[in-house]
């Protein structure tokens, strides 16, 4: 069975980089897609990005040039930054497995969330 | 990008009853939607995909309809594990981007 599980800092100081990890068990992540999706106090959410089989990646434009995702084949986990972090970038933060084709994708497995705090 | 408006926002219904939420997209997603239900401290669980098809291990009183940027998730006969929210996510366009969501509780 496909499991992700997030892992890194619960809380991260503003100005700073939040940095977690995804760690995928029973699928090798050079066979698929893999996101990081977020979400607020208030319940909106967030795709934040993707990183291919292949390694390359597709991020959401909100976040400009702040994020950046990357992975580990060896230890088939993916990782996400986040640069420059605000109060407004408080969240819990899930790593996902898109599913379906030609850039159109849902998500059929999820990790359990990561609450991340920035706060002083 | 696209905008999901979800409603309603909250919903108490009794068990056995039928519950309906909607999803309407700011413009056509072309029937690629999807729904989502979350628990408390649980992560999202996929229900449908493609706007009308049941994921994997999904019990047959959830099911979804529509097209073009009106879609719903029904609930038949509701029981006391289907408590929880739901949300939808579109898929047509770039970014994806998903509704508000809908807290479902008991009556």
């Amino acid at each position: 069975e496909v499991q992700l599980q997030e892992s890194g800092p619960g809380l991260v100081k503003p100005s700073q980089s939040l940095s977690l990890t995804c760690s995928v068990t029973g699928y090798s992540i050079t066979s698929n897609y893999w996101g990081w999706i977020r979400k607020f106090p208030g319940n909106k959410m967030e795709w934040m990005g993707y990183i291919s089989y292949s390694g390359s990646t597709s991020y959401n434009p909100s976040l400009k040039s702040r994020i950046s995702i990357t992975r580990d084949t060896s230890k088939n986990q993916f990782f996400l930054q986040l640069n420059s972090v605000t109060t407004e970038d408080t969240a819990t933060y899930y790593c996902a497995r898109p599913r379906g084709y030609y850039g159109r994708y849902y998500f059929d497995y999820w990790g359990q969330g990561v609450m991340v705090t920035v706060s002083s | 990008d696209i905008q999901m408006t979800q409603s309603p926002a909250s919903l108490s219904a009794s068990l056995g009853e039928t519950v309906t939420i909607e999803c309407r997209a700011s413009e056509d997603i072309y029937s690629n939607l999807a729904w989502y239900q979350q628990k408390p401290g649980n992560s999202p669980q996929l229900l449908i995909y493609d706007a009308n098809s049941l994921a994997d291990g999904v019990p047959s009183r959830f099911s979804g309809s529509g097209s073009g940027t009106q879609y719903s998730l029904k609930i038949n006969s509701l029981q006391s594990e289907d408590v929880a929210s739901y949300f939808c996510q579109q898929y047509n366009n770039y970014p994806p981007t998903f509704g508000a969501g809908t807290k479902l509780e008991l009556k």
